[in-house]
């Protein structure tokens, strides 16, 4: 019965490097929802995926992150040429289905670090 | 914009004391107001609330909604040190799936 899995836990990059972050939804969950996190700050919605699509991707920058929900696999949020900016702990979460269950199941997030 | 506000945002107690964490909200459409706690991983899920005036309980936990108001107020008696965690209040609202808007958080630590 494992919950939402996210790895790596930690992930240090260099600026201008790419960040890969993985997200295993809990058994049976098809929606998936990343959040980011600054210090001092609140979680932060980003985006939305079920299996293959994108749902709302509102809360996404513009430029450089994007974020895939493949048949098989974990959900990835990709950033590219990462700036100091970008560190922050991303948080995953799933749920069943949107329209019924509303509680969101968090993993425990990967911390980004942009040196 | 959609708001959410939580006071104070930081709180220091003595285990045993009962202490009352607050979260009011601005939001178009809402639909549900919901309660984590923070430690250092993943927050975990503590309540829901979608009426006002019924009170959730689970445990020395409770927590209220007054969507007249519009705040919520959650309470912890007795407290433990385990209880020292970040609290997070959320909004949803309808037709945005599951996206939660959420606050700062309100940062509990209890001493012996």
């Amino acid at each position: 019965n494992a919950g939402v899995m996210q790895n790596p836990r930690h992930l240090v990059r260099r600026r201008g490097q790419e960040a890969r972050l993985r997200c295993s939804p809990m058994k049976g969950h098809s929606h998936v929802y990343w959040y980011r996190q600054l210090p001092e700050e609140g979680l932060k919605f980003m985006v939305y995926l079920q299996k293959e699509n994108i749902i709302d991707e509102s809360g996404m920058p513009k430029e450089r992150f994007s974020a895939e929900f493949p048949k098989e696999g974990p959900s990835i949020l990709r950033i590219q040429q990462v700036v100091r900016g970008d560190s922050a702990a991303y948080f995953c979460a799933s749920s069943y289905d949107a329209a019924t269950n509303e509680k969101l199941f968090f993993g425990s997030g990967t911390q980004l670090s942009v040196l | 914009e959609d708001k959410v506000v939580q006071s104070p945002l930081s709180l220091v107690v003595h285990e045993g004391d009962t202490v009352t964490l607050n979260c009011s909200y601005e939001v178009t459409n809402f639909r549900s107001l919901l309660w984590y706690k923070q430690e250092k991983k993943a927050p975990t899920f503590l309540f829901m609330l979608t009426s006002s005036g019924i009170e959730k309980k689970s445990g020395r936990l409770s927590s209220i909604l007054d969507k007249k108001e519009l705040f919520s107020i959650l309470n912890i008696t007795a407290t433990q040190t385990g209880d020292s965690a970040i609290y997070l209040c959320a909004v949803r609202k309808t037709g945005t799936a599951s996206k939660l808007t959420f606050g700062t958080g309100t940062r509990l630590q209890v001493t012996l």
